[in-house]
């Protein structure tokens, strides 16, 4: 009964080097969330895809960020050129959503981005 | 714009001390506010969904509730295990998906 899987845990990258972070989904979900806590901030909404589709970017960075839900193969969140303000928690979270919008997001347990 | 505010910021109970936690929220049309607990290392774990004011969930210790400007997540009898950070999130009518979160409320519980 596998939740929403990310990997790597915990990623260390110098800065001007790309970062790429992976989230599986629950199985049977459709939907992923990728969310950014910065230390001493709460969650921020970054991107909502779905298979091969970006729905909402709205909260994405304009530049050096970008995000992909294949249809075949995990969701990838990647950074490109890091800086030290991108240090952060990335969290993705799925769901099922039944079309009623009010949709239950799952979380996995994030990746530690550190940038030196 | 859509704002979460959480209060307090850090609450310390003894075991068994019930207490509530605050969500303010304005928002253009909501659609759910949405209760998370979050330990430390991990990803938050949802814990309700409130949909229209009135309304009550509860979950053993726990029990939220919503009015159109706040919500109150109370704590009864608290244990050490509930020990966490509480966090509210509101979604917007117009929005899929996209979650406003506060900051949070962190609950140290002592026995």
């Amino acid at each position: 009964n596998a939740g929403v899987m990310q990997n790597p845990r915990h990623l260390v990258r110098r800065r001007g080097q790309e970062a790429r972070l992976r989230c599986s989904p629950m199985k049977g979900h459709s939907h992923v969330y990728w969310y950014r806590q910065l230390p001493e901030e709460g969650l921020k909404f970054m991107v909502y895809l779905q298979k091969e589709n970006i729905i909402d970017e709205s909260g994405m960075p304009k530049e050096r960020f970008s995000a992909e839900f294949p249809k075949e193969g995990p969701s990838i969140l990647r950074i490109q050129q890091v800086v030290r303000g991108d240090s952060a928690a990335y969290f993705c979270a799925s769901s099922h959503s039944t079309g009623t919008g009010d949709e239950k997001l799952f979380f996995g347990s994030g990746t530690q981005l550190s940038v030196l | 714009e859509d704002q979460v505010t959480q209060s307090p910021e850090a609450l310390r109970l003894q075991e068994g001390e019930s207490s509530s936690l605050n969500c303010s929220y304005t928002v253009s049309g909501l659609r759910g506010l949405f209760w998370y607990r979050q330990d430390p290392g991990k990803g938050p774990e949802f814990l309700f969904t409130l949909y229209s004011a009135g309304e009550e969930k509860e979950k053993e210790r726990l029990k939220a509730t919503l009015t159109k400007k706040e919500s109150f997540l109370h704590i009864t009898a608290p244990k050490p295990e509930d020990s966490a950070t509480y966090l509210c999130a509101v979604q917007a009518a117009d929005s899929w998906g996209k979650l406003q979160f506060g900051a949070g409320t962190q609950v140290v519980v002592t026995p």
